[in-house]
């Protein structure tokens, strides 16, 4: 089966440091999703993105973060100004549309912890 | 308010146990329900989902799941448990359109 890859698995950075998280969705999906966990907490939406732009974001997308699909296969999640609270393993996913009834295809994760 | 929650957060059971886990959640409309299953040390997986039709669903590894709708629940069952289904479960769902929410999940640890 097709996957979704995710680089780096782990990340460690320091408070006010900018991370680019990078995912590469699956070749033929459309849509693009980012999802946090943070340490014993629920899997919570961040971002979804289609045709280039962002199609619906949650309160914790604030202006620190940003999203971009650079090319015809990655797609980066920046985080400008990492603050504590942003540790957490942030997973990209996909779907070829965009329906309700969509099954999203997760990577594996990027661990990105803030010192 | 659109939300989803899960009954259990840890559940421990023997090899050959049956499992169920709990899940409601609270949307007015139409939705579609999925399991996703997290092993240890990898990615979200799709168990099952369900969008309409047959209210029992089928999924992989022998699990099933039943969507009632007057109780708001999704609950995910397995007759006969086997050490590999040692995970975390996240129920999910999506109204008629936006985000799919996750349940905080349930950590099941299958002891031989």
């Amino acid at each position: 089966e097709p996957e979704v890859t995710q680089t780096p698995s782990h990340q460690v950075t320091q408070m006010g440091q900018e991370v680019i998280l990078r995912c590469v969705p699956i070749s033929n999906h459309l849509y693009f999703y980012w999802y946090r966990q943070i340490l014993g907490q629920k899997v919570e939406f961040l971002v979804s993105f289609y045709n280039n732009e962002i199609s619906e974001k949650s309160e914790i997308f604030d202006d620190q973060f940003s999203v971009e699909r650079p090319d015809g296969s990655n797609f980066t999640l920046k985080i400008r100004s990492t603050k504590l609270e942003d540790s957490a393993m942030y997973f990209c996913a996909s779907s070829p549309g965009g329906g309700s009834n969509e099954k999203l295809f997760f990577g594996s994760g990027t661990q990105l912890s803030v010192l | 308010a659109q939300s989803v929650s899960q009954h259990n957060h840890h559940v421990i059971l023997s090899e050959a146990a049956s499992l169920e886990l709990g899940c409601n959640y609270s949307y007015g409309g139409t939705v579609n329900l999925f399991w996703y299953v997290q092993y240890p040390g990898q990615h979200l997986q799709l168990l099952l989902k369900y969008f309409s039709g047959d209210p029992l669903v089928k999924g992989i590894k022998g699990f099933e799941a039943e969507f009632i709708k007057s109780k708001f629940s999704f609950n995910l069952r397995k007759p006969s448990v086997q050490w590999s289904d040692t995970a975390e479960y996240f129920c999910a769902f999506r109204g008629s359109w936006g985000k799919l929410q996750f349940g905080a999940g349930t950590q099941v640890v299958v002891t031989p």
